[in-house]
C-alpha cells in the first residue's frame, strides 16, 4: 500500500531558525513529489514540485530534496518568518494518483 | 492569473438534500481531481478524471456520490441524498498530465 508520512506533525519555532520538514514514503516508483502549503480556511498552494529525476529544488527560502531510494524528502525552510506559518503537505504522484500526507503544522513566533 | 475556481464556497444544507459542487478547472489542464479535507481523516481522493474520461472514482460512496465532467471547462461533484458524515471540505485540483497539482479554495460543506 502506498502511504506517505510526514514528521513531525507539528513544530514550533522562534522567528529566524532554519528547519527541517520531513516526508517518507514507502513506494518509491514516484513520478514526482509535490509540497504544499494550506493555511487555515484556504486551499493548498503549490510550494516545490520535483520530479523522480531530480534530487532537489529550490524557490527563495525554501529546498526540498529527494532520495527515492531511502523514499524520504525533505523542505528546508532558511530564516523563517511569522507569516511561513501554516501546514505543509507532501504529496506523492505514482502517475495516476497522488497520495498526500498528514501534514506538519508549523508556528513560527515572532 | 489562472487558478482552479470552485463555487459555492460555503453550503450550509440539512440531511437529505441534493449538493452540487463545481469546479473550472485551469484552462488548457487535463486531468481534474477531487478531494475531500476532514479534520480526521486528511485529504481522501474521491475521483479523478483525464481528458474527462473518469480513472478513478474508487474513494468516491457510489450510492450517494457522483462525479462527472460535461465539458473540459467544468467539472461537477453531487451528492444526493446528503448526510451529516458528507461535513467536510470538498477540493478540486488541476494538472496537466502526471505535472504540477493546483488547487481551488475548496467548498465547504455542513450538513445538518
Amino acid at each position: 500500500k502506498q502511504e506517505v508520512t510526514q514528521i513531525p506533525a507539528a513544530l514550533s519555532v522562534p522567528e529566524g531558525e532554519n528547519l527541517v520538514l520531513n516526508c517518507s514514503f514507502t513506494d518509491s516508483a514516484i513520478y514526482n513529489l509535490q509540497w504544499f502549503r494550506q493555511d487555515p480556511g484556504k486551499g493548498l498552494t503549490s510550494l516545490l514540485l520535483i520530479q523522480s529525476s531530480q534530487r532537489e529544488q529550490t524557490s527563495g527560502r525554501l529546498n526540498a530534496s529527494l532520495d527515492k531510494s531511502s523514499g524520504r524528502s525533505t523542505l528546508y525552510i532558511a530564516a523563517s518568518q511569522p507569516g511561513d506559518s501554516a501546514t505543509y503537505l507532501c504529496a506523492v504522484n505514482y502517475g495516476q494518483n497522488f497520495v498526500f500526507g498528514p501534514g506538519t503544522r508549523l508556528s513560527v513566533l515572532p | 492569473d489562472a487558478r482552479v475556481t470552485q463555487t459555492p464556497r460555503h453550503k450550509v444544507t440539512e440531511m437529505g438534500q441534493e449538493v452540487t459542487m463545481r469546479c473550472q478547472p485551469i484552462l488548457g489542464h487535463n486531468t481534474v481531481f477531487w478531494y475531500r479535507q476532514t479534520m480526521m481523516q486528511g485529504l481522501e481522493l474521491l475521483a479523478y478524471f483525464r481528458n474527462r474520461a473518469p480513472l478513478d472514482d474508487s474513494g468516491m460512496p457510489k450510492d450517494r456520490f457522483s462525479a462527472e465532467m460535461p465539458d473540459a471547462t467544468l467539472a461537477t461533484l453531487k451528492i444526493q441524498p446528503s448526510e451529516p458524515r458528507d461535513s467536510a471540505v470538498y477540493f478540486c485540483a488541476s494538472g496537466r498530465g502526471p505535472g504540477e497539482l493546483f488547487f481551488g479554495e475548496g467548498s465547504r460543506l455542513t450538513v445538518l
